[in-house]
């Protein structure tokens, strides 16, 4: 597509249940990123992807939070048992294969509530 | 990623130049600098790059020092629409992630 999809874009959920977030990358886009925003907060970085393998794990919260993606498409976060801290902007990017620094394109993200 | 350090929030007025400052001290010889724009409810997006002196874009301009210690963003006769919060960001050019600080937060008033 034009740009990179999230969703769904709001998730109400309940503490200790499971949540799955998708991210669409744009189309040829071989990079693939996670990251979280707490409100008022910059990015925190979760995990990068680079095809379907995942180099940089090192900004996974916990074991509770775990990623996957299929071949050059989409990714999925997977947040088990939720916690009231995981509520956040779940924000997911893509890049291709050159422009590094200046090439993220960022989806508008998945504004998870744990209650 | 070297480390930055940015004001936390700005105010300006609609049609008034805005400028931006950030400190790099630890800026390595082959880190770039670069300023994301973030608007409310929205992911991040570039706006500029540079590694010395001056870089100018349809959007802003990027003042960087012989030092490199420090640049500064400047948006020309903002609009309420630049409202958004600023990060600068510090490293290689082809680094695989970005590292991203608590950003400046720039509020326009009509």
């Amino acid at each position: 597509g034009a740009g990179v999809s999230q969703s769904p874009s709001n998730k109400v959920t309940e503490k200790g249940k499971d949540v799955e977030l998708r991210c669409d990358p744009i189309s040829g886009h071989t990079a693939l990123y996670w990251y979280r925003q707490r409100l008022g907060q910059g990015l925190e970085f979760l995990i990068y992807f680079q095809g379907n393998s995942a180099p940089d794990k090192s900004g996974l919260p916990s074991d509770r939070f775990s990623a996957e993606r299929t071949g050059e498409s989409v990714s999925t976060l997977t947040i088990q048992r939720t916690q009231q801290e995981d509520s956040a902007v779940y924000l997911c990017a893509s890049r291709g294969v050159g422009n590094r620094v200046r090439g993220y394109t960022f989806g508008s993200g998945t504004r998870l509530t744990v209650v | 990623l070297a480390k930055t350090t940015q004001p936390i929030s700005m105010d300006s007025y609609e049609g008034q130049e805005v400028n931006i400052t950030c400190s790099h001290n630890n800026i390595a010889t082959n880190d770039y600098i670069t300023w994301y724009q973030q608007f409310p409810s929205q992911g991040p997006r570039f706006i500029i790059q540079g590694y010395k002196t001056k870089v100018t874009n349809e959007v802003a301009s990027l003042f960087i020092p012989a030092d490199r210690k420090s640049s500064t963003l400047s948006l020309p006769r903002v609009s309420l629409s630049d409202t958004a919060v600023y990060y600068c960001l510090v490293g290689e050019d082809n680094t695989d992630k970005l590292i991203f600080g608590t950003g400046t937060r720039l509020q326009v008033f009509p």
